[in-house]
């Protein structure tokens, strides 16, 4: 069965460092998402690309932020510097598309980030 | 603003027994799905049952069942039967019509005791 595939899954990083997440979606999914998890609460939406253009990153911080789907495939999610709020779990999703719910979302493993 | 509200934040139930999970939500949409995710211990979210607004019929997954009540905006989840490998966090999602990204409530952790 295919699955969304994810790397790191772990990653501890000092603060003000860089860091790079990696996420391939389903094959043929048109829809990826990137979600943010802080430990006890549920996933919250950073970024979404239909195909390679992004559709809503309304809640990506921007000045540490940014997220990139060359050629509609996989993603890279990158925080520069990294600060200690940002330890979280980052969970990749992806979905056919289309109309909004009618899909389902496929999720990631997710990447464990401490920052320290 | 739509929002999910999980009040439960831990339950326990004894193994072959029933056990009902609440959400409410809040949206001033008229098209819009409701989902229940599970997310095991150390592995990922999958989707345990999906609702959508328009139909009044309950959806049910095996041992899995949702109590759809729209005009109270509530959304629970049944599981019965309840199994070992149904220890997890339980999460209640919610997609607009009109918005592709799901809104997650703070979850229900669920531990199953034999």
């Amino acid at each position: 069965e295919a699955e969304v595939a994810q790397s790191p899954r772990y990653k501890i990083t000092e603060k003000s460092q860089a860091v790079a997440f990696w996420c391939d979606p389903i094959s043929g999914h048109a829809t990826l998402y990137w979600y943010r998890q802080i430990l006890g609460q549920g996933p919250e939406l950073l970024v979404q690309f239909q195909d390679e253009s992004v559709v809503d990153d309304s809640q990506l911080p921007k000045d540490r932020f940014s997220a990139e789907r060359l050629k509609g495939v996989d993603s890279t999610l990158k925080i520069q510097p990294a600060e200690l709020g940002d330890s979280a779990m980052y969970l990749c999703a992806s979905s056919l598309g289309g109309l909004a719910g009618a899909y389902e979302q496929y999720f990631g493993p997710g990447t464990r980030l401490t920052v320290t | 603003a739509q929002t999910v509200t999980q009040s439960q934040p831990e339950m326990s139930v004894q193994e072959a027994e029933t056990v009902t999970l609440s959400c409410t939500y809040d949206t001033s949409e008229s098209n819009y799905y409701l989902f229940w995710y599970k997310q095991p211990p150390s592995r990922q979210m999958i989707l345990v049952i999906r609702q959508e607004a328009y139909k009044q019929q309950n959806a049910t997954e095996n041992r899995f069942s949702v109590n759809f009540q729209k005009a109270a905006k509530s959304f629970s989840l049944k599981i019965s039967d309840s199994q070992l490998g149904d220890t997890a966090m339980y999460f209640c999602a919610f997609i607009g019509g009109s918005q592709g990204n799901l809104i997650f409530g703070k979850g229900t952790k669920l531990s199953v005791k034999p």
